[in-house]
């Protein structure tokens, strides 16, 4: 199957400063990709769809200038955490759809706030 | 809106048990239909899926079957391991909205 990945798997900041998720679609091109979070033992929560350079689409209660989406390439998306604090600390997981409307997750980034 | 209810864990059992994890969907159309198996600190793996009315999914001894009549995909497995303890997400897909999940179910399987 396809193959999404991830970077950093984990990361760990200081409050208030920026972090930087990326998320690849390795082997397809995708025209959409969604950002989810997860708390411990909850489901995923939809953060955000992406489409290929155009704006993020926010769900609602996200905070679209705190988690910054940037879809610069049919590969590629970033979110940005800006300013992060420890109510931040989640585990992050973006998905990518492929042409067949198929969506595929990568493996996830850890991030704790200090 | 379309919605997907899961069976609420968790759900213990031996190894070599049965195991039925019950799903319910509400839904426009007519939705693809998916199990997602989330292992300890890892992303979401795709278990199995279904596409239409009375397509049966299945993966690694696990089955679902789409039932359109009582909107359900139930999945069973007719002797679970202990690697197969892990977190089970039953989701629909509907048109090109993102998918929708359950709760999830957290499995555990012991010896």
């Amino acid at each position: 199957g396809a193959v999404v990945s991830q970077h950093p798997s984990w990361v760990i900041c200081k409050s208030g400063t920026s972090v930087k998720i990326e998320c690849r679609s390795l082997d397809f091109q995708a025209t959409t990709m969604f950002w989810y979070r997860q708390f411990p033992k909850q489901s995923l929560m939809l953060m955000a769809t992406s489409n290929e350079g155009s704006k993020a689409t926010y769900e609602q209660g996200v905070e679209k200038d705190k988690f910054l989406i940037n879809h610069a390439s049919l590969t590629l998306s970033t979110l940005t955490v800006t300013s992060a604090h420890p109510e931040d600390s989640s585990f992050y997981i973006c998905s990518a759809r492929d042409p067949s409307n198929e969506q595929f997750f990568g493996p996830g980034t850890r991030l704790t706030v200090l | 809106g379309n919605s997907v209810t899961q069976m609420e864990g968790p759900v213990t059992l031996s190894e070599e048990a049965f195991l039925t994890i019950n799903c319910t969907y509400t839904a426009t159309g007519y939705p693809s239909l998916f199990w997602y198996v989330q292992y300890p600190g890892e992303g979401l793996q795709l278990l199995l899926k279904a596409t239409k009315a009375d397509d049966k999914g299945s993966n690694k001894g696990f089955e679902a079957t789409y039932r359109k009549e009582t909107t359900s995909f139930h999945l069973e497995k007719g002797s679970v391991q202990v690697s197969d303890s892990a977190v089970h997400f039953c989701a629909l897909l509907s048109g090109n909205t993102p998918l929708v999940f359950g709760k999830g179910t957290r499995l555990s399987v012991i010896a």
